[in-house]
């Protein structure tokens, strides 16, 4: 059964860095292409960022110099590093297996809230 | 890229049919057949329901379709029941020198 179980999420202020961590079952991280979708309290979804299994790396223009995708394939476990972090990254974040351009798996989110 | 167009809510009656458009560009929805349909409940995380425009993943009700024409893409859900009240989001790709993904805002379907 495949499972996608996030942490990493929490109060942070303004300025600060948060890494979120997404931990997979099921099947093999690095073998797949895999995203982080977030979505702001009472809003819609917002793609984020994505890396390939070949290790290439893509993210939004609203993230692009503060955010950082990765992966520990020893673990099987995705990263999202955020740095810089502002009042409208508040959002729960959800990483998901993307099969092609649409996310069959997701996990059950994480909240960030970035506040003073 | 802006964020595909949907109606903000549509409702329908138990058993009746309704569509949920969902409008881009030649940029995103007119140039790729990668749209994808996810369903969402209050709390909980998003559910594909359909992919590459029509495409329905093992366990999804037949009673989800999906189609595009031009720019705009569609989601018809027929014989409305209870559960299907939910938050429904189209989402394109759109990169072509570069990777991006859009999502439409999302259109709350009520279930009289």
């Amino acid at each position: 059964e495949v499972q996608l179980v996030e942490s990493g999420g929490g109060l942070i202020q303004p300025g600060g860095s948060l890494r979120l961590s997404c931990a997979a079952s099921g099947f093999t991280v690095s073998s797949n292409y895999m995203s982080w979708v977030r979505q702001a309290p009472g809003k819609g979804l917002e793609w984020v960022s994505v890396i390939y299994s070949g290790g290439s790396t893509y993210y939004a223009d609203s993230v692009k110099g503060r955010f950082t995708i990765s992966r520990d394939n020893s673990k099987n476990t995705l990263y999202l590093q955020m740095n810089s972090l502002r009042a409208e990254d508040t959002a729960v974040y959800y990483c998901a297996r993307d099969k092609g351009y649409y996310y069959g798996d997701w996990g059950q989110g994480t909240l960030v809230t970035v506040s003073s | 890229q802006s964020a595909l167009t949907q109606p903000a809510s549509v409702s329908g009656s138990p058993g009746q049919s309704i569509t949920i458009s969902c409008t881009g560009t030649s940029s995103d929805v007119g140039s790729y057949n990668l749209v994808s349909w996810y369903q969402q409940h209050p709390g909980k995380a998003p559910k594909l329901m359909i992919y590459e425009v029509s495409k329905r993943p093992s366990g999804v009700s037949n009673r989800f379709s999906g189609s595009k024409s031009g720019n705009t893409a569609s989601l018809t859900i027929s014989g409305l029941q209870a559960e299907d009240e939910a938050d429904y989001y189209c989402c394109s790709y759109a990169g072509s020198s570069t990777f991006e993904v859009v999502f439409g805002g999302g259109t709350k379907l009520t279930v009289l």
